[in-house]
């Protein structure tokens, strides 16, 4: 079983500013992927970004970034020059070869102005 | 292209009834899934259809949950006998194949008085 882990309910960063989101999780898989999903007030999901395991380079998506630990299971995502709209509800998730994706509990940013 | 939709949006009911919720997936996809939200919380996998394999049913909470995938396409997610418990967001999503990205619908909010 999988389990994903995000250890700061609330954050939140003035505009223009980097912060760092923390997730953890744990598995026995080989072949597994790992995403951020962002959930502004819309309730839509929409991916972030995705790590594939067996790449040892971290995946970028523009302003955001992730820290890829593999040995200690650490997957943070890191945003630059943090916008207003990245305000939302961030949530870290794991794919196994189940096809189970486990989601963490989720970390509300705030980005003030 | 479009993206998968849900209907309906917003959903009110009395406790005791039935409810079916839809999910139109991305065109193409073969995997769909079902999650569910509470309220300020992460997301609660349901179940999972991938192709015209039988589907993965080991997250619905109860026998009062069912899904069916018709097609190949659109899948309904109905409610039994709903409880004020029930109340979430109720989450769909798509991928081409096995561990691809999951890509979700806006959701529909199940209220249950």
């Amino acid at each position: 079983a999988q389990t994903v882990t995000q250890s700061q309910p609330e954050m939140s960063v003035q505009e223009a500013e980097t912060v760092t989101l923390s997730c953890t999780y744990d598995t026995s898989e080989n072949n597994y992927y790992l995403f951020w999903y962002k959930q502004p007030p819309s309730r839509q999901m929409i991916l972030v970004i995705r790590q594939e395991a067996y790449k040892q380079q971290n995946a970028t998506e523009n302003r955001f970034s992730v820290n890829f630990q593999k040995a200690a299971k650490s997957f943070s995502l890191k945003i630059s020059d943090s916008q207003l709209g990245d305000t939302a509800m961030y949530f870290c998730a794991s794919l196994g070869n189940n096809n189970d994706m486990r989601f963490g509990a989720g970390t509300r940013l705030t980005v003030k102005p | 292209g479009a993206g998968v939709s849900q209907s309906p949006s917003n959903k009110v009911t009395e406790k005791g009834k039935d409810v079916e919720l839809r999910c139109d997936p991305i065109s193409g996809h073969t995997a769909l899934y079902w999650y569910r939200q509470s309220l300020g919380q992460g997301l609660e996998f349901l179940i999972y259809f991938q192709g015209n394999s039988a589907p993965d049913k080991s997250g619905l909470p109860s026998d009062r949950f069912s899904a069916e995938r018709t097609g190949g396409s659109v899948s309904t997610l109905t409610i039994q006998r709903t409880q004020q418990e029930d109340s979430a967001v109720y989450l769909c999503a798509s991928s081409g194949g096995k561990q691809e990205t999951q890509y979700f619908g806006p959701g529909t909010r199940l209220l249950v008085l």
